[in-house]
């Protein structure tokens, strides 16, 4: 069974502490994505890497940054959060190749920033 | 502009009619693929269904269909049969063919009634 794992469902903080959010896919997908969900304003892109080393940012990367030293592993980082970084949080992966290719989505965090 | 637009925030129907999620889209890329995810309160995404520009006859999987007209953009889910399993939000959306970036549309809560 493929797999994308996050590795907290929940995570309260504190304002101006540095989170990690850690994101694992066992498929060896080439594609990884951070999303933000907020009511009503659906899902947002944050950062996304094609490649270990490489990222691109998404529409929303102000706040946040990003890690991929291995190709499992996807990290986003919020180097001082804030009250307003308070939401879910969708890693997800994919294959490069052809359009047909679906993301498949890890569980989620929800993040509460005090 | 929007890439995706989903124009129902809230749908209800009663348990074992049809409902139809209303999608647009916007591209000038001729390759692109048209995906619909189910996000049930759990908050896990479930891929539903997937409909390439080239393909020539509607997705369907099982009660899902998708309702293709190229020439309009639209790209609308059909779900035959409603269940109460079937309340949930329902997100669409669409990969191009030149880049690995998805995007989704606001999604639409869909509450079934029994």
């Amino acid at each position: 069974d493929v797999k994308v794992t996050q590795s907290s469902r929940y995570l309260v903080k504190r304002t101006g502490e540095k989170v990690f959010l850690e994101c694992v896919q066992d498929m060896d997908h080439e594609n990884m994505f951070w999303y933000r969900q907020d009511p009503g304003l659906g899902l947002r892109l944050i950062y996304f890497s094609y490649d270990v080393k490489m990222k691109e940012k998404g529409d929303i990367p102000e706040g946040y940054s990003v890690s991929r030293e291995k190709k499992e592993r996807f990290s986003l980082i919020l180097e001082s959060a804030s009250t307003n970084q308070t939401s879910m949080y969708l890693c997800a992966s994919s294959s490069s190749g052809t359009v047909s290719y679906e993301q498949y989505f890890g569980p989620g965090t929800r993040l509460t920033v005090t | 502009a929007q890439k995706i637009t989903q124009t129902q925030p809230g749908m209800f129907v009663q348990e074992k009619e049809a409902v139809t999620l209303d999608c647009t889209y916007d591209t000038s890329d001729p390759s692109y693929g048209l995906f619909w995810y189910k996000q049930p309160s759990s908050g896990e995404m479930i891929f539903l269904i997937y409909q390439g520009s080239y393909d020539q006859q509607n997705a369907t999987e099982g009660r899902y269909s998708l309702n293709f007209q190229k020439a309009r953009k639209s790209a609308n889910l059909v779900i035959s049969a409603s269940q109460l399993g079937d309340s949930a939000m329902y997100f669409c959306a669409m990969r191009e063919n030149t880049g690995n970036q998805f995007y989704f549309g606001t999604g639409t809560s869909l509450t079934v009634i029994p």
